[in-house]
This record gives structure tokens, C-alpha cells and sequence, in this order.
């Protein structure tokens, strides 16, 4: 089942604080977060694995809540380059395949 | 590294028509997918190939749909009398293990009228 993301779109002012949540109904073996530009490949951001690994830019910082199948991606001190929108990708682990299943994704717009 | 690769970026084709994308994957990569994404929505999984075989195919996707990976190298899908259901940007996706993350072509969109 698709991941449920939310806020659906949020507009923010060069360096502020955003936060965008995404949720399963299906245990989770890894989240992906993904940024999008119009008309642009998706581009990865941040992995987070069952267990507490996490790998991505050092400037994006993510949760994962493993019992809640919840994930939260963090941007801080945003930036006009910070705009797109985001897609988490959930992978539950059945298969070996790592098949992602993507939320609805979130507009993110950063105004100077 | 020159990323990963697919031809052509925009096709436009009659419904009925066939039509092939093609995608180049990262030379060292050998887990390759193939999503469908349309306006205002996320990636949609088509397919996985690890190396050259096809080891998970999308429920949602008929047999109209043919991908292929002939030495686990590029990667090409086929579409069999398009329908307009099946405008969209296709997008293909390397990695080598899923703990790393994938990463995306430009991919091809496509149009039918």
C-alpha cells in the first residue's frame, strides 16, 4: 500500500524550518527520501534501515520510527534551492528486490 | 560515472502504435528498475532485474509491457498498442544494493494521442 506523506505542499522563507511526515501501514525495512525538480530526475537524499542505519547528505537529517512505520525528513535553514517536491519510497522487506513503493510526494516552495 | 541514461527524453506516438525506451544504467550497478510516474504523483514500480534477469514484475502491468535487460547491461521496455492510458514519464532507476539508495534517468515521456 502506497505511504501516506503530509503536508501536501508548505511554503516556506529562505531559512526556515520544514518537516514532512511519512507514514505506512506495512512493517517497513527501509524508507527512502527522494527530491524531485520540475521536468528533473528524482534525486536521493537519505536512506534510513530497520535497526538505526542511516546513510545521506550531510545536510538533510531524517527519522525513522520503526514500531510507528513513520518516517520525518528534516530541512532546516532552507534555501531557494531546497524547492521541489519530495517523495518517500518504502521498502518492507518481503522480497530482496528493494521495490519502493512511493507516497503522493510534498511541494515544497522556498521564497527568498 | 555519467549517471544514468535514457533515450529518447520525449516520444509521441498514435494510439496502437509500439514504442521502446531505452535506458543506460551506472556500468557498475547491477539492480535495475523501471518505474511510471504521471502528473502530480510518485513513481509508480514497473519491474526489477538484477544482472539480466527479471525477478519482479508489477501485478498492475499487462502484458502489453515487455522489459528486457540482455546482459545485464541497458535495459529496454516495451509498450504493444499504446493506449492513452499509458501517457506518462517512464523512469529508470540503478543501484547496486538497496541500503544505498537508486539513481534516477531523466526518464522518457511519453505522449499518446
Amino acid at each position: 500500500q502506497q505511504p501516506v506523506q503530509s503536508p501536501q505542499a508548505v511554503i516556506l522563507r529562505e531559512g526556515e524550518d520544514a518537516v514532512i511526515n511519512c507514514s505506512s501501514s506495512k512493517a517497513l525495512y527501509s524508507v527512502h527520501w527522494y527530491r524531485q525538480k520540475h521536468g528533473e530526475a528524482p534525486v536521493f537524499l537519505m536512506i534510513l534501515l530497520k535497526g538505526g542505519e542511516q546513510k545521506g547528505h550531510e545536510k538533510i537529517s531524517a527519522s525513522f520510527n520503526e514500531k510507528k512505520q513513520q518516517s520525518s525528513l528534516y530541512l532546516t535553514a532552507s534555501q531557494l534551492s531546497y524547492s521541489g517536491t519530495y517523495f518517500c519510497g518504502t521498502e518492507d522487506g518481503s522480497s530482496n528486490t528493494g521495490k519502493l513503493i512511493f507516497g503522493q510526494g510534498t511541494t515544497l516552495q522556498v521564497k527568498p | 560515472d555519467t549517471g544514468v541514461s535514457q533515450n529518447p527524453r520525449h516520444k509521441i506516438t498514435k494510439r496502437g502504435q509500439n514504442v521502446t525506451f531505452r535506458c543506460d544504467p551506472i556500468s557498475e550497478h547491477n539492480r535495475l528498475y523501471w518505474y511510471r510516474q504521471t502528473l502530480g504523483q510518485g513513481p509508480e514500480f514497473l519491474t526489477y532485474f538484477q544482472n539480466e534477469a527479471q525477478l519482479e514484475k508489477s501485478r498492475l502491468l499487462s502484458d502489453r509491457f515487455s522489459a528486457e535487460r540482455p546482459k545485464g547491461s541497458f535495459s529496454t521496455l516495451e509498450i504493444q498498442r499504446t493506449e492513452q492510458g499509458d501517457s506518462a514519464m517512464y523512469l529508470c532507476a540503478s543501484g547496486v544494493m538497496t541500503n544505498y539508495g537508486y539513481t534516477f534517468g531523466s526518464g522518457t515521456r511519453l505522449t499518446v494521442v
